[in-house]
């Protein structure tokens, strides 16, 4: 069974860092790009970037500096890193599997919930 | 960046209604726009990806189109399991844009 199995709920104070990961299985991970998206609560799906097979990432214009995306193709795994955190990083992302002959996003992790609150 | 504006923002339908929502792009694009349905607490689900190619699993229920910079999505009887919001999303220049979605309600 295809799936991305992201990490757990996390609750984090200004000034502090995530790091999130979402682990693929029943397919080969190391042929796919993976996207990052955000949803602030009750709001739409906002695109971050994407991290390609090889590691090249690529970030949308509002999510350089303080966000990073990695991956260990050894265990399967990418991962996105928030630092600095801000309550307006209060959100829920999710990790997807990019399929490049169309452009858009088969399968998707189930999200992690980030609370930003001191 | 290219922008992608739905209408309408939300629709009120009864089951078995037929509803289309549309999602046009600021400049022309090419048709690399999918749609997607999220229900509340769940990630979202693809529908159509290619302006009109149906997702793996989706009911024929579900139709997409593009006309020049216009995209519909199209649910020819909806069911109740179909109350959702939905997304269009598309690729331009290497960057992902969603609009800003469509909550579709149970009159």
């Amino acid at each position: 069974q295809m799936q991305l199995v992201q990490s757990g709920s996390e609750v984090k104070k200004p000034g502090a860092s995530v790091k999130i990961s979402c682990k693929g299985s029943g397919y080969s991970f190391n042929s796919y790009s993976i996207n990052w998206v955000r949803q602030a609560p009750g709001q739409g799906l906002e695109w971050m970037g994407w991290i390609t097979h090889t590691g090249k990432a690529t970030y949308s214009q509002a999510f350089t500096g303080r966000f990073v995306f990695s991956l260990d193709p050894s265990v399967n795994t990418a991962y996105l890193q928030i630092t600095s955190l801000e309550a307006a990083d209060t959100a829920v992302y999710f990790c997807a599997r990019d399929i490049r002959s169309y452009y858009y996003m088969d399968m998707w992790g189930r999200g992690t919930t980030v609370t930003v609150s001191s | 960046a290219i922008q992608l504006t739905q209408s309408p923002s939300s629709l009120s339908a009864s089951v078995g209604d037929r509803v289309t929502i549309t999602c046009r792009a600021s400049q022309g694009i090419n048709s690399l726009l999918s749609w997607y349905q999220q229900k509340p607490g769940q990630p979202p689900k693809l529908l159509i990806y290619g302006a009109s190619n149906l997702g793996h699993g989706v009911p024929s229920r579900f139709s997409g189109r593009a006309s020049g910079t216009d995209f519909t999505l199209t649910i020819s009887s909806l069911q109740p399991e179909d109350f959702a919001t939905y997304y269009c999303q598309q690729l331009k220049d290497l960057v992902y844009t969603f609009g800003q979605g469509t909550k579709l309600e149970i009159k």
